[in-house]
């Protein structure tokens, strides 16, 4: 089946600063989400993006499907924004989201 | 509010017990999915449905069974044959009519007394 990948495993920043999340996948997708799960374990859909670039506040993700991997940038973090970051993708014909190991963020004040 | 209701967020089960986890959504959503996670991981399938009186098996469908008899519900039973229950578990729906794409419920944290 389809393999994701997702980096860092870990990241540790302060607040205000940028981050950028990284997914590669192995195989063709129609379907790419990211969400946040929080310490209480809610996961948020963030977007859904198989192809193109998508902003949504200090939020931002970029996919080049072609080249099979996605990006979320975080732009002046806050402590709110700590959690793990997944990435979940489907391929052409499959119904069902592959879900990455995810990279857990945490923003110290 | 739309949305998607798991209950109970809690859950204690005794070795031996078939028990039965609530996914209740008034969002009108046709595909419904039922993941696992454990500690540190990210999540796995469990099963999904697309319409009513349908569903498949996911990647980790040993020692669990679902029924979708309404379009609003999708209940899971974690079984005595699932040897390893201790998980939090994870319901959500998703329709085709727009990309927002997957709604999740706030979960069952399940453990085995």
């Amino acid at each position: 089946g389809i393999q994701v990948e997702q980096s860092p495993p870990d990241l540790i920043l302060q607040e205000g600063a940028n981050s950028t999340l990284r997914c590669n996948f192995s195989d063709s997708v129609n379907n790419l989400q990211w969400f946040h799960q929080n310490p209480w374990g809610q996961l948020i859909n963030l977007f859904y993006i198989p192809s193109g670039t998508k902003q949504n506040g200090r939020l931002s993700a970029t996919t080049v499907a072609t080249e099979r991997y996605s990006l979320l940038y975080i732009s002046s973090s806050q402590t709110t924004d700590s959690g793990v970051y997944f990435c979940a993708v489907a391929i052409q014909g499959a119904q069902k989201l592959v879900f990455g190991q995810g990279t857990r963020l945490t923003i110290n004040p | 509010d739309g949305g998607i209701t798991q209950s109970p967020k809690y859950l204690f089960r005794k070795e031996g017990q078939n028990v039965t986890l609530s996914c209740e959504q008034n969002l009108n959503h046709d595909a419904m999915y039922w993941y696992r996670q454990d500690p540190g991981q990210g999540l796995r399938l469990i099963y999904y449905s697309q319409i009513v009186n349908d569903f498949q098996k996911g990647d980790i469908a040993e020692g669990y069974s679902v029924s979708r008899e309404k379009k609003e519900s999708f209940p899971l039973t974690v079984t005595s044959a699932q040897k390893n229950p201790t998980a939090f578990y994870l319901c959500a729906s998703e329709t085709r009519l727009t990309n927002y794409g997957y709604t999740f419920g706030s979960g069952t944290r399940l453990t085995v007394v």
